[in-house]
């Protein structure tokens, strides 16, 4: 049973189009974090969120800790052919020493 | 700066080999940990080191071991190579240990035949 779950797990859409991704779970999260992982490459960090409802912004990225601390979206804004990729939540429970991955979701955005 | 280093990048091996898997954290990095990660699937934590201890295991067989060095490299050794352990072994390292801020590298693309 995975600890995180993402939905969609595939998402394909138009250049400029809007797109959310969800991470859901069932666990409180000392913090969260979103990564994104292109073929061939190891996943890259693209922000943490640590306080319950706390909302960050990466230029056309917004990233939303849930109020409980169990649940995180991802939104991208006019998404660009440069967003195309597999976007995979993590969390760190409390006093735990490994972080837990989503399965991840793909995101393709056609020029 | 140099990032994680992995290597090898690819390899081929058959059912009952062994592989050895090596990494080397970034500069000043002293936790080093270990993950599978299958075709379509997030990454699985197989280990964590930090100060040359072993501080976390995952949910893997005992034919999986790892050690790190006194310069904070790692090794990871999968012994009696099954199919199933046909993955991307990344590893990944950062400057304290508990942390979901993690530094990885490209990964280490094993098939098993």
């Amino acid at each position: 049973t995975q600890l995180l779950e993402q939905s969609p797990q595939f998402l394909s859409i138009q250049e400029g189009e809007n797109l959310t991704v969800y991470c859901n779970s069932s666990s409180v999260f000392s913090s969260l974090q979103w990564y994104r992982q292109e073929p061939g490459e190891g996943p890259v960090l693209l922000v943490t969120v640590v306080t319950g409802g706390e909302v960050k912004k990466l230029k056309r990225l917004t990233f939303q800790f849930g109020d409980a601390r169990k649940d995180s979206s991802l939104h991208i804004t006019a998404a660009q052919p440069g967003d195309t990729g597999l976007y995979l939540c993590a969390g760190l429970l409390s006093n735990d020493y490994k972080l837990s991955f989503g399965a991840g979701t793909t995101v393709t955005v056609r020029a | 700066d140099a990032g994680v280093t992995q290597s090898p990048t690819h390899l081929i091996k058959t059912r009952g080999q062994h592989v050895t898997l090596r990494c080397s954290p970034i500069s000043g990095h002293k936790s080093v940990s270990w993950y599978q990660q299958v075709l379509g699937q997030g990454p699985q934590f197989i280990f964590q080191y930090y100060e040359k201890e072993e501080r976390g295991r995952g949910n893997f067989p005992d034919r999986f071991s790892a050690r790190q060095f006194p310069n904070y490299s790692s090794e990871l050794n999968v012994n009696a190579l099954l199919l199933g352990d046909s993955a991307l072994y990344l590893c990944a390292s950062s400057f304290i240990q508990n942390t979901g801020e993690l530094f990885f590298g490209e990964g280490s693309r094993l098939t098993v035949l």
